[in-house]
């Protein structure tokens, strides 16, 4: 059975920093490209970033790039998303989502989600 | 990058009745890489539909997506009470973002 499990969501102060983490079982973790994406209160769903096969191969939103880094630790089967420089529109629930077919240079729909962890920006 | 606008922003039906949700597109989708979720409240996303037409694992027959080019469609013939979320398209292809729609919430009427 296919599970991710987010952590390291918390309350902290615009300008600092988090690092979440997302503990993936149940499959050939590092087969999949995967991503986060969040969703603030009350709004849609937005893409974060992404990371594919390949380590190097990592992908980001405008509105995050400079300020977050994704990696995977694929030994661990654990997905990361370093957040500096944060600021209170990143306050929103962070899904980690595995891609539905093995990576092969097209980037999928995703298949599984985890539940979320909760970041909020505040002063 | 590709824009995603979906509409109506709010759908009113009755269990029972058909719903159909539209997902247009700024650009023509490539390969028609269209997917539609599902997403219930304090719930993650589901995938119900991936290239625009193929139902995902364990999707019932009632759901069914269709569509090419700028302009898709989710159709659900007949909507059942755990029907009732909101429903978001999202395109994807060989580079990001993968982009999603802003959208649809189906209500009870």
């Amino acid at each position: 059975e296919v599970q991710l499990l987010e952590s390291g969501g918390d309350l902290v102060q615009p300008g600092g920093s988090l690092r979440l983490s997302c503990a993936a079982s149940g499959f050939t973790f590092s087969n999949y490209a995967m991503s986060w994406v969040r969703q603030a209160p009350g709004k849609g769903l937005e893409w974060v970033s992404g990371i594919g096969g390949g380590l190097d191969d990592t992908h980001y939103a405008d509105s995050v790039k400079g300020r977050f880094t994704i990696s995977r630790d694929n030994s661990k089967s654990t997905l990361s998303l370093q957040m500096n420089s944060l600021r209170a529109e990143d306050t929103a629930i962070y899904f980690c989502a595995k891609d539905a077919i093995p990576y092969n240079g097209v980037w999928d729909p995703f298949d599984f989600w985890g539940q979320g962890t909760l970041v909020t920006v505040s002063s | 990058e590709i824009v995603l606008t979906q509409s109506p922003g709010t759908l009113s039906l009755s269990p029972g009745e058909r719903a159909t949700l539209s997902c247009r597109a700024s650009h023509s989708v490539t390969n028609n890489y269209l997917a539609w979720y599902q997403q219930k409240p304090g719930l993650a996303p589901r995938l119900l539909i991936y290239g625009a037409s193929n139902r995902a694992t364990g999707i019932p027959d009632r759901f069914s997506g269709s569509g090419s080019g700028t302009d898709f469609t989710l159709t659900v013939s007949r909507l059942e009470p755990e029907d009732f979320a909101v429903y978001y398209c999202q395109h994807y292809d060989t580079s990001p973002p993968r982009t999603f729609g802003q959208g649809t919430k189906v209500e009870i009427k």
